[in-house]
């Protein structure tokens, strides 16, 4: 069984601070990474894709991916009320299917 | 560039229909997937079609099918319909061929009563 694990929340992050969201998987196969925002009611963004070990950065977003530790992060900095919502950590298997995580919910306290 | 379009965006059915959801992937893109998503549950993936071929399947029941056009528009049928179906249906798409990234239409709510 193939499985993401991230923290269900609330995280709650007073705003101007970073967020750090974090994600474990299961299948060591994975090779492409995916986070996305989803805002209640609203279908799932795509945030940023990450391929790679190490850093990628994207305006506020950062993604951390660590294959060995099977370890994939985003990080929010200067983080905004509107950047409140859910978000989605994706791996893809080796089967091109993205696997879904339950997702975090995101608070930024004004 | 348009974006990923889905018809309708709500339905309400009885128990016992079938109904029939449409998605028009972005211009370009041949691999259309489809979710479906609920409060208990999350993100549970159907199925996934390119160039009109299926070509992942989830673990849903057999009322559950789709297809996928020439022109890469998908549909995805469920028939006897169940209380339990009462979900956000999500289709995405992606080139695939360049890139893994799928984007999201803004989905089909489907009530059952």
């Amino acid at each position: 069984q193939k499985e993401v694990e991230q923290n269900s929340g609330p995280l709650s992050v007073p705003e101007g601070a970073i967020a750090s969201l974090n994600c474990t998987y299961s299948d060591r196969g994975s090779q492409s990474f995916f986070w996305y925002r989803q805002y209640s009611g609203k279908s799932p963004e795509l945030i940023m894709s990450i391929y790679s070990n190490g850093d990628k950065e994207d305006g506020r977003f950062t993604a951390q991916l660590n294959k060995a530790s099977q370890y994939v992060s985003l990080l929010i900095r200067d983080s905004q009320p509107s950047d409140s919502a859910t978000y989605l950590c994706a791996p893809m298997d080796s089967n091109y299917q993205l696997i879904w995580g339950a997702g975090t919910k995101l608070i930024i306290k004004p | 560039k348009a974006g990923v379009t889905q018809t309708p965006r709500y339905l309400i059915k009885t128990r016992g229909q079938q109904v029939t959801l449409s998605c028009s992937p972005i211009s370009g893109h041949r691999s259309v997937s489809w979710y479906q998503q609920t409060p208990g549950q999350g993100l549970q993936f159907l199925f996934e079609y390119f160039s009109e071929t299926q070509r992942n399947k989830g673990n849903f029941p057999g009322r559950f099918s789709g297809r996928q056009f020439s022109n890469s528009r998908s549909e995805m049928n469920v028939s006897t319909l169940e209380l339990g179906d009462s979900a956000l249906y999500l289709c995405a798409s992606s080139s695939w061929d360049r890139s893994y990234e799928q984007y999201f239409g803004p989905g089909t709510r489907l009530t059952v009563t």
